[in-house]
C-alpha cells in the first residue's frame, strides 16, 4: 500500500542549530516528493519537489532535501534554523502520471525553535 | 502567477445546516482535487473532477456532494453538517496539457461547526 511515514512527532530544535527531518515512503511506481510546511491555521506552503535528476533538491527558505531511492527516503534539512521555522512540516508522495493519482501525505513533523 | 482561489476563507455553520465551498482553479488548468484536513491531522483526498466529470473518489462521507462546472470551476456541497466535519478544505488543481499532474494547492477553507 502507498504510505508516508513521519517517524518523529516532534521535533524541538536551539535556533541557530542544523535540522533534518526524516521521511519515509512506500510508493509502487515512480514517486513524486514533496516537502511542505504549514504554520498554525494557515494553508499548505510548498517548500521543495523532486521528480526527477538530481537527487539533491533546493527549496525555498533555505532547506533542502535528499531523495535515496535505496532507502525509500525523502529527508529535509536545514543548515541554521530560525525561529520563524517553527511550524508543522508535511512529507507527501504522489506519482502523478494520471489525473486520477492523489497526493498522500505523511502525518507531519511539528517542529520546536528555542531561543 | 494566478493561484488556485477558495471562498470562503473562512465559514461557521451550525449542526445540521448546509454549507458550500467553492475552488477556482489555475487559469488553464481543468482537473481539481478537494482534501480534508481535521484538527492536527495531515490532509486527505476527498475527490477529484476531469472535464466536470468525477475522476476519483476518496473518503468522503455520503453527505457530501461535489461538482466542476464548465468554466472548470467545482463546488463541494456539505449538508447535515456534523461537529466533526470542522476541518480545513484544500483545493487543488492541475492540468492534463502537462507533462505531470502536478497539483497546486489553495489556502483553503476552515469550516468551523457549532
Amino acid at each position: 500500500a502507498q504510505s508516508v511515514t513521519q517517524p518523529d512527532i516532534h521535533i524541538t530544535v536551539s535556533e541557530g542549530a542544523s535540522l533534518e527531518l526524516r521521511c519515509n515512503y512506500s510508493y509502487g511506481a515512480t514517486p513524486y516528493l514533496f516537502w511542505y510546511v504549514q504554520s498554525p491555521g494557515q494553508g499548505l506552503q510548498l517548500l521543495l519537489k523532486y521528480f526527477s535528476g538530481d537527487t539533491l533538491v533546493q527549496g525555498i527558505k533555505g532547506f533542502e532535501a535528499e531523495f535515496k531511492r535505496s532507502q525509500s527516503s525523502f529527508n529535509l534539512r536545514k543548515p541554521s534554523v530560525h525561529w520563524s521555522d517553527a511550524a508543522e512540516y508535511f512529507c507527501a508522495v504522489g506519482a502523478l502520471a494520471n489525473r486520477d493519482d492523489k497526493i498522500i501525505f505523511g502525518k507531519g513533523t511539528r517542529l520546536h525553535i528555542l531561543p | 502567477a494566478a493561484g488556485v482561489i477558495q471562498s470562503p476563507r473562512h465559514l461557521i455553520k451550525e449542526k445540521r445546516e448546509t454549507a458550500t465551498l467553492k475552488c477556482y482553479p489555475i487559469p488553464r488548468h481543468d482537473t481539481v482535487y478537494w482534501y480534508q484536513q481535521g484538527p492536527g491531522q495531515d490532509p486527505q483526498f476527498l475527490i477529484s473532477f476531469y472535464e466536470k466529470m468525477q475522476s476519483d473518489k476518496g473518503s468522503i462521507p455520503d453527505r457530501f456532494s461535489a461538482q466542476q462546472f464548465s468554466d472548470y470551476h467545482s463546488e463541494l456541497n456539505m449538508s447535515s453538517l456534523e461537529l466533526g466535519d470542522s476541518a480545513l478544505y484544500f483545493c487543488a488543481s492541475s492540468s492534463s496539457g502537462t507533462r505531470t499532474y502536478e497539483q497546486y494547492f489553495g489556502p483553503g477553507t476552515r469550516l468551523t461547526v457549532t
